[in-house]
């Protein structure tokens, strides 16, 4: 079984700073790793992911995470953040394989970016 | 590409009686589907798993008589919360999968009941 945890519940930054949201996993299993957002009243639209290969992944939109296998980490970063990116995040793990099976959110990481 | 879609995106309706919301796979077809539930402040629970033409399987601690889950087809899956109750007053998110690993989400719908 898979666990993540997101280690803050709340970040706040300025516009055009920089932004680390933290994430780890737990596995007995080798992952796939997801950072998801999710925008008020909305679903959750994919970010970026890491599936195998080179581990710093990197969204359209300046975000990037970096697997770290030694640290079971995934997390988020952004060397400027805008006000559009104002949202929830939250981290997700699944196993390799279909009976790894489903994916494992963590509780979700909300960044406020003030002007 | 990767479209899902969810209606409706809100519906308040009495206790005791039935709500249907519905998952759509706009442009791919998703021989699975998934049903999440997600309470304010918290993460994503998932309910269940849908297959398409097969029963849904169920996460421990799901009524399935409560929430009845059909996959008529591949781009469609319903969930329909029978006899709900305030307690049953949650944000649905529902999912559909292409290949091994990856999941569009709908957009949610907004349950409320009174």
């Amino acid at each position: 079984a898979q666990s993540v945890t997101q280690l803050d519940s709340q970040v706040p930054v300025f516009e055009e700073a920089p932004v680390e949201l933290r994430c780890n996993y737990s596995s007995s299993v080798s992952v796939y790793l997801f950072w998801y957002v999710q925008y008020p009243n909305q679903g959750l639209q994919l970010l970026l992911k890491y599936l195998s290969g080179s581990t710093l992944v990197e969204s359209i939109n300046g975000f990037e995470a970096e697997f770290n296998k030694s640290q079971t980490s995934f997390h988020l970063r952004k060397p400027s953040v805008h006000i559009s990116d104002t949202a929830e995040y939250f981290c997700a793990v699944r196993g390799y394989g279909g009976s790894q099976g489903n994916l494992i959110f963590g509780k979700g990481t909300k960044l406020s970016v003030k002007p | 590409g990767a479209v899902v879609s969810q209606h409706p995106s809100r519906v308040i309706c009495k206790s005791g009686t039935s709500v249907k919301i519905e998952c759509r796979s706009l442009d791919f077809q998703a021989t699975t589907m998934f049903w999440y539930r997600q309470f304010p402040k918290k993460s994503l629970m998932l309910m269940a798993t849908s297959n398409e033409g097969s029963k849904a399987t169920y996460e421990q601690g799901v009524e399935k008589d409560k929430f009845l889950i059909n996959h008529a087809s591949l781009t469609l899956s319903t969930l329909t919360v029978t006899s709900a109750h305030p307690e049953d007053s949650s944000f649905y998110i529902c999912s559909g999968q292409i290949g091994e690993y990856e999941q569009y989400f709908g957009p949610g719908t907004r349950l409320t009941v009174t």
